[in-house]
């Protein structure tokens, strides 16, 4: 099974800040990376698909990047609405494993 | 609109089955996988398995391998999922997820709680 890692695995920051959070693959995975954002109580919202392709209805402000094992999600300036976990995950081959999620907090 | 609807909560006993629904609307039923993820208590996300509603081709995780089926009823859009021989391990959330070829779940249902307890 491809293991995904993300980095860090917890992060405090302030509105405004620019954050990035990293997912690193265990094998080459092409372009076929996810990212999620998820809520308590809800279920996980795409964010960005094919590593850098944005969800619809999806705002500007996230972009993510990267191929082949090394992938970034990027916020550009945290509102207080993008407090919550954020997972990535891969879609090029079954089983498609999750990374373990960034819980990110307000400072 | 595009919506996944999954069946209510469950309680279950060590060694029971349980089985969960999500029924699809607002869309193609046989033009998208359906994912099954699952969530435990406090902790990350796990893939368990995918259907093709088309001809309803499965493929599970390997850890579900033997205990999980996926179906589905396509004159009603119904995607269920049994898992047996169900142990305390199993308590989590479980959630269906509509998904394009290769690419991430874009709608998901609204999950299902499924307790196992003695």
């Amino acid at each position: 099974d491809i293991q995904m890692t993300q980095s860090p695995s917890s992060l405090s920051a302030s509105v405004g800040d620019r954050v990035t959070i990293t997912c690193r693959a265990s094998q080459s995975i092409s372009k076929y990376l996810n990212w999620y954002q998820q809520k308590p109580g809800t279920a996980p919202k795409l964010l960005i698909y094919a590593a850098s392709s944005l969800q619809s209805g999806v705002p500007s402000r996230f972009s993510g990047s990267g191929s082949g094992t090394d992938f970034t999600l990027t916020i550009s300036s945290l509102q207080p609405e993008d407090f919550a976990t954020y997972y990535c995950q891969q879609s090029y081959t079954s089983p498609f494993t999750f990374g373990q999620g960034t819980r990110l907090e307000i400072k | 609109q595009v919506q996944l609807v999954q069946s209510g909560a469950e309680v279950k006993k060590p060694g029971a089955s349980v089985k969960i629904s999500c029924k699809a609307s607002g869309y193609t039923f046989t033009y998208y996988y359906i994912h099954w993820v699952r969530q435990a208590p406090g902790q990350g996300l796990e893939w368990m398995g995918m259907i093709n509603p088309s001809g309803g081709s499965t493929t599970y995780a390997q850890k579900f391998q033997g205990r999980v089926s996926m179906t589905r009823d396509t004159s009603t859009s119904t995607i269920y999922m049994d898992l047996n021989s169900l142990r305390s391990g199993d308590t989590a959330v479980y959630y269906c997820a509509r998904v394009a070829y290769r690419s991430g779940g874009d709608y998901w249902g609204q999950g299902t709680l499924v307790n196992v307890s003695p």
